[in-house]
């Protein structure tokens, strides 16, 4: 069965720590993984997206990880600050039948202490 | 902002009621997709349109039907509401179908509250 799990289910770290979310899916085959930042109340923003053939792609202090082998990829934060609060959500695209299709990951929830 | 509006913001309803909601996409983007976001749960897919055409169905339920208009934006129909359908749902676009690499722009979403 197709499936994207996330770890931890929420976080909450201090402001300027680090952390590192993960994502490990199940889905073949496969196309490509993103990670979308959630505030509350409003809609994902996607952050990165990463095909078979990237194993690393940063966007500012967001750097996201791939291992297409063991089918795991992480969400690393530097630096944390209090805007970084929100649900991160892995989201997985693979090729179905007929088209592409895309599953989410339920999210971690990260919350930012001052 | 995104470019993709969702109206309307909030909504409030009774059991067995019909409501609509309405999308419309990022200028360009031919594709919409419509989600739906239950209290603590992820994104369920439900349905995607590309060019007016359905292209794709997920997790939607009988009692819920979209279509996409010449004009690209998109409605949501949610007919004979249960207490369960209380939910955000949101609208994304794109410039094509799902294709690698390519970004979802999502809108801030409806809150349906059905009472």
């Amino acid at each position: 069965k197709n499936q994207v799990e996330q770890s931890p289910q929420s976080l909450i770290i201090l402001e300027g720590k680090n952390c590192t979310l993960q994502c490990n899916y199940t889905v073949s085959p496969f196309s490509n993984l993103r990670w979308y930042k959630q505030d509350t109340g409003r809609g994902p923003v996607s952050l990165t997206i990463m095909t078979f053939s990237e194993n690393t792609k940063s966007n500012g202090r967001y750097t996201a990880t791939l291992d297409a082998d063991t089918k795991q990829s992480s969400l690393h934060i530097t630096a944390s600050q209090l805007s970084d609060s929100a649900s991160y959500i892995c989201v997985v695209s693979y090729w179905g039948s007929s088209a592409s299709k895309i599953i989410f990951g339920s999210g971690t929830r990260l919350s930012i202490r001052p | 902002d995104s470019g993709v509006t969702q109206t309307p913001k909030h909504l409030i309803t009774a059991t067995g009621q019909r409501v609509t909601l309405r999308c419309s996409p990022r200028s360009g983007d031919l594709s919409v997709y419509w989600y739906q976001q239950s209290l603590d749960q992820g994104l369920q897919f439900l349905i995607q349109y590309y060019n007016g055409e359905e292209r794709a169905k997920g997790n939607i339920l009988e009692r819920f039907s979209a279509q996409q208009f010449p004009d690209l934006h998109s409605e949501l129909n949610l007919s004979s509401l249960e207490l369960g359908d209380s939910a955000l749902y949101f609208c994304a676009s794109s410039p094509r179908p799902f294709a690698t690499n390519e970004k979802l722009f999502f809108g801030s979403g409806t809150q349906l509250s059905v009472l």
